[in-house]
């Protein structure tokens, strides 16, 4: 069973278009996060959400918009694409509260986002 | 603001043989988790090793553990009998706790290379 899944896992699209990653998880937590990884590696925290309402915004252009229907989804609708998006993008779940075991996320399998 | 950071970006071991990979951290905070993370070539992240701030035992999990010294905010992996498929990127990761909890800040990562 798949416990975070993400679609589509790859990506490829031209400039200025508007693409959807969709992320669903069926572990029951009740914290989705969307992370940036680029072309080093580097991991960012993009935006989090706690029972379908957003906790966590960090500095992402206003092209970028998160939405939760359910506590168990999370899909990541980015207008007017640009070469600099091109990128992994990372979805992953926890459950607050608790111990370590309870914030430990899980991440999906990355959407290699690809801008041309 | 936390930051983690991961000194090394890249390191080699034999086989069999022992690595420590290092992290530092920088935060005001008392209460927190630390987490490795490791992501392979196929690009899926996954959980190595959590501690939870508050706890002096140093976590271990297998082949995998960590020296946590709260005081120096350093937080190490140590891999023993290194295997192949250890060969990955490795990112520390830390989240504080409580209020505010659920935003993880990564470090930079380690890519290490396990040979034969």
């Amino acid at each position: 069973d798949t416990a975070v899944s993400q679609t589509p896992k790859y990506l490829v699209t031209q400039m200025g278009n508007d693409k959807s990653i969709k992320c669903e998880q069926n572990l029951g937590h009740d914290t989705m996060y969307w992370y940036k990884q680029d072309s080093k590696k580097f991991l960012k925290i993009m935006f989090s959400y706690n029972n379908k309402e957003l906790i966590i915004n960090e500095t992402v252009p206003n092209r970028f918009s998160p939405k939760s229907p359910d506590k168990a989804h999370l899909n990541l609708h980015i207008n007017s694409l640009e070469l600099g998006d091109s990128a992994v993008y990372f979805c992953a779940s926890s459950q607050r509260g608790g111990g370590a075991s309870y914030n430990e996320q899980f991440f999906g399998p990355g959407t290699r986002l690809t801008v041309l | 603001a936390q930051t983690v950071t991961q000194s090394q970006p890249e390191m080699s071991v034999q086989e069999a043989e022992t690595v420590t990979l290092s992290c530092t951290y920088d935060t005001s905070e008392n209460n927190y988790y630390l987490f490795w993370y490791k992501q392979p070539p196929s690009r899926q992240m996954i959980l190595v090793i959590r501690q939870e701030a508050y706890k002096q035992q140093n976590a271990t999990e297998n082949r995998f553990s960590v020296n946590f010294q709260k005081a120096a905010k350093s937080f190490s992996l140590k891999i023993s009998d290194s295997q192949l498929g250890d060969t990955a990127m490795y990112f520390c990761a830390f989240m504080k706790q409580g209020a505010g909890a659920g935003k993880s800040t990564f470090g930079d990562g380690t890519t290490l290379t396990v040979k034969p």
